[in-house]
């Protein structure tokens, strides 16, 4: 099974300020289709989780434009640009490349300083 | 407007079982992979099974293989997840998803508590 490891596993972050979450895959997850299935999803207190990115760096409709996704093989990255109130949650990466089974990162949780 | 409204679940004893439900809308349901994933409290999210468009074709965790069945009516509209043999590290909201590399859009989550 692919093992999905993000780091850091709390985010503290000023409002206004960028932050940036990494996940890393423990091996490439190119599909031989060429694609990469990767996702992340964002999960508010007391919500469900909502995809914002798919295939790496697609942003999903709705999802403002200051998150962004971006890497390859196994190492990749979801930015917020400028942190807003509203993103406070967890946000999880998702492989769904090798599956079954499909696997998740543990999370990490996104707090305003 | 895609949705997806989860049913079904409560409170159970060990051993028990429970039928959730997924009832789908605003999307042709018949033409999608569709998931199950659980999240026990406190914890990370879990892919728990998925099932192909027309049925033929069932995935589950290594955990739940064996007492859990996933399955789908397509003229309902509407997916389950038959849960047997329950046990206490089964507790957790469990949710319906669309897809299965992607999974695009949740429901609200159902709360499944096993307890005696």
């Amino acid at each position: 099974d692919v093992v999905m490891t993000q780091s850091p596993l709390s985010l503290p972050v000023t409002l206004g300020q960028p932050a940036s979450i990494s996940c890393r895959s423990s091996q490439s997850l190119v599909h031989s289709d060429g694609n990469t299935y990767l996702n992340w999803f964002q999960q508010r207190p007391g919500q469900s989780p909502r995809r914002l990115i798919y295939k790496v760096s697609n942003r999903d409709s709705g999802v403002p434009d200051r998150f962004s996704g971006s890497g390859s093989g196994t190492d990749f990255t979801l930015k917020i640009s400028r942190v807003e109130a509203e993103d406070v949650g967890v946000y999880y990466c998702m492989q769904g490349t090798h599956w079954p089974p499909l696997t998740f990162g543990g999370g990490t949780k996104v707090e305003i300083k | 407007e895609v949705q997806l409204v989860e049913s079904g679940g409560g409170l159970v004893q060990p051993g028990g079982s429970l039928r959730l439900s997924c009832a789908a809308s605003g999307f042709t349901f018949s033409t999608y992979w569709m998931t199950w994933v659980r999240q026990a409290p406190g914890k990370g999210l879990e892919w728990v099974a998925s099932i192909k468009p027309d049925g033929s074709d069932t995935h589950y965790v290594d955990s739940v293989r064996g007492r859990f069945t996933i399955s789908r009516d397509n003229a309902k509209k509407s997916l389950y997840l038959q849960m047997n043999n329950l046990r206490g590290e089964d507790t957790a909201v469990y949710y319906c998803a669309r897809g299965q590399r992607g999974c695009d859009y949740w429901g609200q989550g159902n709360q499944v508590t096993v307890s005696s």
